[in-house]
C-alpha cells in the first residue's frame, strides 16, 4: 500500500544531542514536508522540499535541518541548537500540481 | 498574524445531531480548502476538500461549506458519531504556496 512512513515513532534523547526523524514515502510525490504540532498551536511548517536536493525554510526551521537526497526520503534533524524540540512531529507529501497532503503517522520527541 | 482561524478550542455534540465546526479565513487569494481529522497520537487524515469556485462539497456525512465574501468555511458532520471525536483542523492555500493551519477544534461526540 502506498503511504509514508514515519520512524521512530517515540523517541527519548538527553538535552544537547541531536536526533534525526525518518520520514519515507512510496507515492512518487514532489514535494514533501515537515511539520511540528504543539498542544492549541496546529500544525507549524518547519521545512518543505518541491524537489530532490533541494529544501527551503518554514516558519520555524531555526534548530533543524533537513537533506532530500532522494525523491522517496526526507530525514529532519532537531539539533541541540533547538530550544525546544519536545513536541510531535509530521511527515507530508502532495503532488506538486495539487490535491491533498498525505501525512505520516508522526513521530514524539522527547527530550529529558 | 494567524491567517487561519479556528475560534472554538472545542465543542461538545450529542451522537445523531449535527456537529458544526467553524474555520475563518484572512486571506482573500487562498482558493483551496481542506478539513483534517486526528486522534492523539496519529498523522492527520484527509476529510474533505473544496475549491474558491465552489460553495458546498459533500462526501457522506461530511458538507463543507465555503463563503467567500465573508472569508468563512464550515465541516458539517450529520449525523455525528462517537468515532467522530477528534480534533479537526482546517487548512487554506494559495494555488503554488504551502498551505496554512487553523489551530484546530476539539469535538467530543457524547453517546
Amino acid at each position: 500500500d502506498g503511504g509514508i512512513t514515519q520512524s521512530p515513532k517515540y523517541l527519548f534523547r538527553k538535552e544537547g544531542q541531536n536526533v534525526t526523524l525518518s520520514c519515507e514515502q512510496n507515492l512518487n510525490h514532489d514535494a514533501m514536508y515537515w511539520y511540528r504540532q504543539d498542544p492549541g498551536q496546529g500544525l507549524r511548517l518547519i521545512y518543505y522540499s518541491q524537489i530532490v536536493n533541494d529544501f527551503q525554510k518554514g516558519d520555524i526551521a531555526e534548530g533543524y535541518s533537513v537533506s532530500r537526497e532522494k525523491k522517496e526520503s526526507f530525514p529532519l534533524t532537531v539539533t541541540s541548537a533547538q530550544k525546544n524540540p519536545t513536541a510531535f512531529y509530521l511527515c507530508a507529501s502532495l503532488q506538486v500540481r495539487g490535491g491533498e497532503l498525505f501525512f505520516g503517522e508522526g513521530s514524539r520527541l522527547t527530550v529529558l | 498574524d494567524q491567517q487561519v482561524k479556528q475560534n472554538s478550542p472545542s465543542l461538545s455534540v450529542q451522537e445523531g445531531r449535527i456537529s458544526i465546526l467553524n474555520c475563518d479565513y484572512t486571506n482573500s487569494m487562498f482558493d483551496y480548502f481542506l478539513w483534517y481529522k486526528k486522534y492523539p497520537a496519529e498523522g492527520p487524515t484527509f476529510l474533505i476538500s473544496i475549491s474558491s469556485i465552489k460553495d458546498k462539497n459533500e462526501d457522506g456525512r461530511f458538507t463543507v461549506f465555503l463563503n467567500k465574501s465573508a472569508k468563512h468555511l464550515s465541516l458539517h458532520i450529520v449525523p455525528s458519531q462517537p468515532g467522530d471525536s477528534a480534533v479537526y483542523f482546517c487548512a487554506a492555500r494559495k494555488y503554488g504556496q504551502n498551505f496554512v493551519f487553523g489551530p484546530g477544534t476539539r469535538l467530543s461526540v457524547l453517546p
